[in-house]
């Protein structure tokens, strides 16, 4: 079974423009949370899309949004870019939204810079 | 939300058992105890979880205290592959958001 894939791998942008991310969770999953990596915060939680529908939300400004597609892939968007947007940027998925029970699967990355 | 305390950082010898502690004192009778490593430059890696009993699979073992205040996660023969950091977390039933902790950078010696 393919696991989550993440596109692209690597991304450079400038201050201010606009990215689109995409993840494509396992097949079968309907889950897909994303997850921010700095060196100075570590691993923060973003959101949590179901069945299309954001179910859980972490502490991030507006400028970080995201959508669930019918066939369960994943876009986080983030508008107006900061030089602290610079991070790794994981999906994680998993079969069911009661997920304390359950293992979740995480893609490679995408891996944002920000000049 | 309830918080996990880990050491920043352990050595163990290769070949050797691994015992890596995991505190979370205020854990409610919900939460799932996980544990998750991350090799570097991977996402991070599911290793093992539990509710209350201690769990083994072909990873690792997971030993929970009796009042689950604590847990010990177990790796019983360490390799150089085994060399990563060992994220400790607590997720509760009822949804996916995992909150990582800074982790235990573990470093396997030949």
């Amino acid at each position: 079974k393919a696991g989550v894939t993440q596109t692209p791998r690597y991304l450079i942008k400038t201050r201010g423009q606009q990215v689109t991310l995409s993840c494509s969770p396992i097949s079968g999953h309907r889950s897909v949370s994303w997850y921010q990596q700095t060196p100075g915060q570590g691993l923060q939680f973003l959101f949590e899309y179901f069945s299309e529908t954001q179910r859980n939300k972490g502490n991030f400004p507006g400028r970080f949004s995201g959508r669930q597609f019918s066939n369960s892939r994943s876009e986080m968007n983030v508008s107006t870019l900061e030089l602290g947007d610079s991070a790794l940027y994981l999906c994680a998925s998993s079969w069911t939204l009661f997920g304390g029970a359950y293992e979740q699967y995480f893609g490679p990355g995408t891996r944002l810079t920000v000049t | 939300d309830a918080k996990t305390t880990q050491p920043n950082s352990m050595e163990s010898n290769e070949e050797e058992p691994v015992h890596l502690p995991c505190n979370h004192s205020t854990i409610s009778g919900t939460d799932y105890i996980h544990w998750y490593r991350q090799l570097p430059s991977q996402g991070p890696e599911y290793v093992i979880h539990g509710l209350t009993s201690n769990v083994n699979n072909r990873m690792a073992s997971l030993a929970i205290a009796e009042d689950r205040k604590s847990s010990t996660l177990i790796l019983h023969r360490a390799t150089l592959r085994d060399a990563a950091v060992y994220y400790c977390i607590l997720s509760r039933g009822d949804n996916n958001d995992m909150r990582f902790g800074a982790g235990t950078r573990l470093t396997v010696k030949p």
